[in-house]
């Protein structure tokens, strides 16, 4: 059981945009940085959104970040079959004094 | 180009002790804003924290594993290491090592930017 809670899957066509959902609480997302992280299959994660809404070089602005409250949203934007992937937000956590995952959610374009 | 590069064997006994090594390359382990953790993924599971280290040996551990983790750092090497002692089936997953970096003002950001490719440990008899 993740501390953050996100959907399992996601989909969308080619082009459309898509929004994955994490859902924590006033410990976590409440009172800290949102981060998220793009894994291929068999591959390491990758981080694609730090800080809310911060790119790393090299990351398209397809990508993008929020928060509200104690949940966050990552979208993307012009949906790619590239795309396909494990998407993981995370955040610390003060109650329990450590970075804490969300479940991951798998992007599927349909 | 910097690169993370975990090794260590991927088979260990219940009870034992998992023993894995990050060997960073291209980067500089004792430029004092970094900080080096590891992220464990069992087979089919999402990410779980273990710990972090700076390049000065200053430690954080995950409370759920704390009493059964020791990181340390050898800089000379450019290595960090990992034990995880009384290993279950539960510990069966891929470890990663990575970077997260902090402040000028020693702030520590959590978002770990370089990662390695990991490597499967597996927990049985």
């Amino acid at each position: 059981q993740s501390v953050l809670t996100q959907p399992p899957s996601a989909s969308g066509t080619p082009g459309q945009r898509v929004t994955i959902s994490c859902s924590g609480s006033t410990s976590n997302i409440g009172s800290n940085t949102v981060n998220w992280y793009q894994q291929f299959p068999g591959t390491a994660p990758k981080l694609l959104i730090y800080n809310y809404n911060q790119r790393p070089s090299g990351v398209p602005d397809r990508f993008s970040g929020s928060k509200s409250g104690t949940s966050a949203s990552l979208a993307i934007s012009g949906l790619q079959s590239d795309d396909e992937a494990d998407y993981y937000c995370a955040a610390w956590d003060d109650t329990l004094s450590g970075p804490v995952f969300g479940g991951g959610t798998t992007v599927t374009v349909l | 180009q910097e690169q993370l590069q975990e090794s260590g064997p991927g088979l260990v006994k219940p009870a034992a002790t998992l023993s894995l090594i990050c060997t960073v390359s291209g980067a500089s382990i004792s430029r004092g804003s970094d900080y080096w953790g590891w992220i464990r993924q069992p087979p089919g599971k999402g990410l779980e924290w273990i710990g972090s280290i700076s390049h000065a040996g200053r430690t954080f551990y995950n409370p759920s594993l704390e009493s059964r983790v020791t990181i340390s750092v050898d800089t000379s090497k450019k290595q960090v290491s990992l034990k995880l002692r009384s290993v279950t089936t539960a510990d069966t997953a891929v470890y990663y090592c990575a970077r997260h970096p902090s402040s000028v003002t020693g702030w520590i950001y959590w978002y770990f930017d370089l990662w390695g490719r990991g490597t499967l440990v597996s927990v049985s008899s």
